[in-house]
């Protein structure tokens, strides 16, 4: 069965620091999709990252990146030099293909504290 | 290119109203998902439609809500008798389409937070 674990339920950081959000997954398949989503104090949900389960490449966008680790089931996202309007609740999520399409399961969710 | 559009975005509604929350699909997209977020929880995935169709409703409870997807108009969730429970925020989210492709994500809409009183 399919499950999302971010360990992390909360996390402060001062703007700035460097910080990890860790997501560990369960999958049977071989072919799935990982997620990253942002949700700011506003509610809505904003769309970071999609990666497939056979692209291991690391990715950087500005101030994030993501290690994404097959041998340990990872998908962990930093956050560099992180600001104030980094400060939200982040979800990681996997896709895997259910009955008639894909179906996706989140993760608990980190909050992100960011001080000044 | 308008996206995922939902409304209303805040719902009051007594116990043992009806609620209906409505989301229009970003144009072009033809699956529709419907996932609830209960207060400091993450996302639970409720159920997934094509026009006319529901293909998964594995996530919705068994009574009182019910989810449609029609050739024309919006997609509507409806919770009938709602209770307290019941409050929470609803997403939805759109794809291009439900199987294998390399440009398959799903966007969501902004949410309806739905307050039972």
């Amino acid at each position: 069965a399919q499950k999302v674990t971010q360990a992390q339920t909360e996390i402060s950081v001062v703007e700035k620091e460097d910080v990890t959000l860790d997501c560990v997954y369960e999958t049977r398949d071989t072919t799935y999709y990982l997620f990253w989503y942002k949700q700011p104090p506003s509610g809505e949900l904003v769309f970071l990252i999609r990666r497939n389960s056979f692209d291991e490449q690391n990715e950087i966008s500005g101030r994030y990146s993501w290690n994404f680790q097959k041998s340990t089931s990872s998908f962990n996202f930093t956050i560099t030099a992180s600001q104030v309007v980094d400060s939200a609740v982040y979800f990681c999520a996997l896709s895997e293909w259910g009955t008639g399409g894909f179906k996706t399961i989140f993760g608990a969710g980190t909050r992100l504290f960011v001080k000044a | 290119n308008a996206g995922v559009m939902q409304n209303p975005r805040h719902l009051v509604r007594r116990r043992g109203q009806e609620a209906r929350l409505r989301c229009s699909p970003m144009k072009g997209h033809s699956h529709v998902y419907w996932y609830r977020q209960l207060p400091e929880e993450g996302l639970k995935f409720m159920v997934y439609l094509q026009k006319e169709n529901i293909i998964d409703e594995s996530g919705m409870p068994k009574e009182r809500f019910s989810a449609e997807f029609p050739k024309e108009g919006p997609s509507i969730l409806r919770i009938q008798q709602v209770v307290r429970g019941d409050s929470a925020a609803y997403f939805c989210a759109s794809s291009p389409h439900g199987g294998q492709g390399p440009t398959y994500e799903q966007y969501f809409g902004p949410g309806t937070r739905l307050t039972v009183t």
